[in-house]
């Protein structure tokens, strides 16, 4: 079956280091993935996308790495904020057929100062 | 509005009850999703409208639920006879086509069957 898996357990960090978090799939051909920001009782905000031919994508402190051999995608934020501390989701589309994207459960991050 | 809005933000309901919760999605958008979000879970999909297509009504989870889109833009979930398991955040999502590429969400309607 396929399945999109995020660490449930919160990620802590101190402040001013990279945060990663791990998106991983299995039975899926992903056409693109995407990573969103959901801050608690707000709804999912849109961060980045990727898509199947890029290895990877950056805006300003975000990066997302993305490698179908693997079948993960790493998310990353440097120089980390206590105003970063949310729960991070990845979604991915499948290639051809349904325009819908399936979301994953979440990492929450938590950062200290 | 600038972004898509959710209709009513909180709503409690007595089990048994019909509940409507609509959802106003970004001008010009063709693409609409409903989705819920239960506590501490990830997001469900319910249903997926896109210009004047059929319905991908493939996520509903029984015949109880049920949504409309009138003219191409405002959409209602209805849920009949709600059970407690309804209670979650029903999120809705619009995008530009029907690509799915980024799509933006309102802030989600809270149920609650008590």
């Amino acid at each position: 079956s396929q399945k999109i898996e995020q660490n449930s357990e919160a990620l802590n960090i101190q402040e001013g280091k990279t945060a990663t978090l791990t998106c991983n799939y299995t039975n899926y051909s992903p056409a693109y993935l995407q990573w969103y920001r959901q801050d608690p009782g707000r709804g999912p905000v849109f961060l980045l996308l990727i898509r199947e031919n890029e290895k990877e994508k950056r805006k300003e402190r975000l990066k997302v790495t993305f490698d179908t051999t693997l079948k993960q995608s790493l998310f990353h934020i440097t120089a980390s904020q206590p105003a970063d501390s949310a729960t991070y989701l990845c979604a991915l589309r499948t290639s051809g057929g349904s325009y819908i994207p399936t979301f994953g459960r979440g990492t929450s991050l938590i950062v200290h100062p | 509005g600038a972004g898509v809005s959710q209709s009513p933000s909180n709503k409690v309901t007595e089990k048994g009850k019909d509940v409507e919760l609509r959802c106003d999605p970004i001008s010009g958008h063709t693409a609409l999703y409903w989705y819920r979000q239960s506590l501490g879970q990830g997001l469900e999909f319910l249903i997926y409208f896109q210009g004047n297509s059929a319905p991908d009504k493939s996520g509903l989870p029984s015949d109880r639920f049920s949504a409309e889109r009138t003219g191409g833009s405002v959409s209602t979930l209805t849920i009949q006879r709600t059970q407690q398991e309804d209670s979650a955040v029903y999120l809705c999502a619009s995008s530009l086509a029907g690509t799915g590429n980024t799509i933006y969400f309102g802030e989600g309607s809270w149920l609650t069957v008590v």
